[in-house]
């Protein structure tokens, strides 16, 4: 069975740093576009970055431009989420996504089970 | 960008049809067909139910459906069962990015 699992998600003061990674499972991650979506306690999905089949182009939301950077290594089947500069509202669900169209288009086919960041002083 | 309005809560009993719309724009919903739904259970991830506007993924029955006009897209759910109870989430394609819906809750009264 295709699987994404995610880890790293922790208890973080704000201002803190956090790296959040994804390992794929059953199939090859070099074939597509990724995601990370999060998702705030009781609010909905918010898509935070993607990232290309070979990691030329990336998309950050505005809200965490400069601050989170997505990247990937194909050889080890892995999607990598750095977050720095955490803030309160980024305290979050976050999922590894995988999407199924060739262009990235959003056919968001395979979800890990999440990873929790809270960040709390 | 803000996420695209969404009924907060739709209901219906056993057996009845429901619909959720997703209103979108130009640059989203209206630029392509690259509309998907989810559903999304009390702590689970989320699931793809419907993706390129009306395309229904592998194992969803063929009660749900979708669709779209204009700027507007629309997941309606025939046969209401009790597993349907759940929240439902459009997506579309912006571009470079895809914008979700806030979401809408579906009871199964």
């Amino acid at each position: 069975e295709e699987q994404l699992v995610e880890s790293g998600g922790t208890l973080v003061q704000p201002g803190g740093s956090l790296r959040l990674s994804c390992v794929a499972s059953e199939f090859s991650l070099s074939h597509y576009w990724m995601r990370w979506v999060r998702q705030a306690p009781g609010k909905g999905l918010e898509g935070v970055a993607n990232i290309k089949q070979d990691g030329s182009e990336k998309y950050h939301v505005d809200s965490v431009k400069g601050r989170f950077y997505i990247s990937r290594d194909n050889d080890k089947n892995s999607l990598f989420l750095q977050m720095d500069n955490l803030r309160v509202d980024d305290t979050a669900v976050y999922y590894c996504v995988r999407d199924r169209n060739y262009f990235g288009s959003g056919r968001m086919d395979v979800w890990g089970p999440g990873t929790t960041v809270t960040v709390s002083s | 960008q803000s996420a695209l309005p969404q009924p907060r809560s739709v209901s219906g009993s056993p057996g009845q049809s429901v619909t959720i719309s997703c209103t979108g724009t130009s640059t989203d919903i209206g630029a392509n067909n690259f509309v998907s739904w989810y559903q999304q259970r009390p702590g689970k991830a989320p699931k793809l139910l419907i993706f390129d506007v009306y395309k229904r993924a592998s194992g969803v029955p063929a009660r749900l459906s979708g669709s779209k006009s204009d700027n507007t897209a629309s997941l309606t759910i025939s046969g209401l069962q009790a597993e349907d109870e759940a929240d439902y989430y459009c997506s579309a394609f912006a571009g470079t990015h895809v914008v979700f819906g806030g979401g809408t809750k579906l009871t199964v009264l």
